[in-house]
């Protein structure tokens, strides 16, 4: 089983809707990431957070550290939003990553 | 502020030739990290340094792998021999210190190399 499980793997929607990406973890954490990578493109961080909620324009992320659970949340989406959603945990001193959620936004 | 820079961003093959990556990382960071990502699967590390030592390198395959940063800014990943499974991206990555918890590692925009 990995240390890092995201859901669902692949997911497709039409512009405008609300989306929300899924990942669980099964180790000790310092702080868990949410990264962006668009095909061909390197990555992007898009959140870092150890407890509670970020939000950053469109972007919301939440933590739940007794579940060991954390969603990530896109609303209003757009073809541009299209991209893999990478969860990863940082635990002494490294991140461990899953492995990936891949979403297209139709208009 | 630069990002990090890697070279070349594609590298094509042929099996048992070697082939070297470059990385610049953002000036002023500590810590450097290669990271080999197949395709389908999450990055996977290959190597850690913390300025020009080595913190963790025990995923690199080091029969034919190797890495270093010699004076703890730019860094080099080399294969020598290709193998067809090391066809995927190469991601470089830095941050300003890994003793600090929680830190933000920036990313390269990758080497995709296929091994033919």
């Amino acid at each position: 089983k990995n240390e890092v499980e995201q859901s669902p793997q692949n997911l497709t929607a039409q512009e405008g809707e609300f989306i929300t990406i899924n990942c669980s973890y099964s180790v000790g954490i310092s702080a868990l990431h949410w990264l962006q990578q668009h095909p061909g493109g390197g990555i992007v961080s898009l959140f870092m957070l150890s407890s509670g909620k970020k939000k950053h324009g469109r972007l919301i992320a939440t933590i739940n550290i007794q579940e060991k659970h954390s969603s990530l949340h896109i609303t209003a989406s757009h073809p541009r939003d299209s991209a893999v959603y990478i969860c990863a945990v940082g635990s002494t001193d490294k991140l461990i990553f899953g492995t990936g959620t891949r979403l297209q936004v139709f208009p | 502020e630069a990002g990090v820079a890697q070279s070349p961003r594609y590298k094509i093959i042929e099996k048992r030739q070697s082939v070297a990556f470059w990385c610049n990382p953002i000036s002023g960071h500590a810590t450097l990290y290669w990271y080999q990502q197949i395709l389908g699967q999450g990055p996977k590390l290959l190597i850690q340094f913390q300025n020009n030592g080595v913190v963790d390198d025990s995923q690199l395959p080091k029969d034919r792998f190797s890495a270093e940063r010699l004076k703890g800014v730019d860094s080099t990943l080399k294969i020598q021999p290709a193998k067809l499974e090391d066809s995927a991206v190469y991601l470089c990555a830095s941050s300003l210190d890994r003793r600090r918890a929680q830190e933000t590692q920036y990313f390269g925009p990758g080497t995709r190399l296929l091994v033919l």
